[in-house]
């Protein structure tokens, strides 16, 4: 157990939803990280937060955003849902904002849009 | 896009035989870390390599770097069937952008 806690572990929506994707990171760690896992695309880096303020970007689509509340726990939001948007999604922390420490990865929310 | 690529794909072993893969990424990095991942489950880190190391031992885990050929190796000793997953190498630029390879699955047969 990591001690990254995601929810939900699973999520059937249809096209055109809307939803929210819930992480608690371990305690005391600063930063999230919001990744998505598909067979196609592989593990894509999505967003990074730190302390509340977003750190870094990656391949995430302007139909999805983020934020990080001031207790340290974060949400993902996707709308606009389409069929390629099934997925694995994985939340990670770490104790700083630095990519020189690992990350511990939550148990992820599987999202499925029909 | 993926900067590391691990090969090969996929890896079949006997238990107790020695399991190698590597990692090749493009452009320089700041650190290089391996991660496994169990069918369906969140990745669990491995090992992290700095890009002035060359070689990091982990209980039987032994990663190398060379930055000259931009690659990396990580070797699994007497291998087990709880060693069955897949492993991933992450790399970590410069500019602090973070990158995922596609992973090597390894199946350990009993």
């Amino acid at each position: 157990d990591s001690g990254v806690t995601q929810t939900p572990k699973h999520l059937i929506t249809a096209t055109g939803q809307r939803v929210t994707l819930r992480c608690s990171p371990r305690s005391g760690d600063l930063s999230v990280y919001w990744y998505q896992q598909s067979l196609d695309q592989g593990l894509q880096f999505l967003i990074q937060y730190y302390n509340g303020e977003e750190r870094a970007k990656g391949n995430i689509l302007e139909r999805f955003s983020a934020q990080q509340f001031p207790d340290l726990h974060s949400e993902l939001n996707l709308s606009s849902l389409e069929l390629g948007d099934s997925a694995l999604y994985f939340c990670a922390s770490s104790p700083t904002g630095s990519y020189s420490y690992e990350q511990y990865f939550g148990p992820g929310t599987r999202l499925t849009v029909t | 896009s993926q900067q590391g690529e691990e090969d090969p794909q996929a890896l079949s072993i006997q238990e107790g035989e020695n399991a190698t893969m590597n990692c090749s990424y493009k452009t320089s990095i700041n650190n290089l870390q391996w991660y496994r991942q169990n069918s369906g489950r969140g990745l669990v880190h491995l090992i992290l390599i700095r890009s002035n190391e060359r070689e990091k031992h982990s209980g039987r885990l032994r990663v190398t770097l060379d930055t000259s050929k931009k690659s990396s190796s990580l070797l699994i000793t007497a291998s087990r069937a709880a060693d069955t997953a897949s492993y991933f190498c992450a790399t970590v630029s410069n500019d602090y952008k973070l990158s995922f390879g596609a992973g090597t699955t390894v199946t350990v047969r009993a």
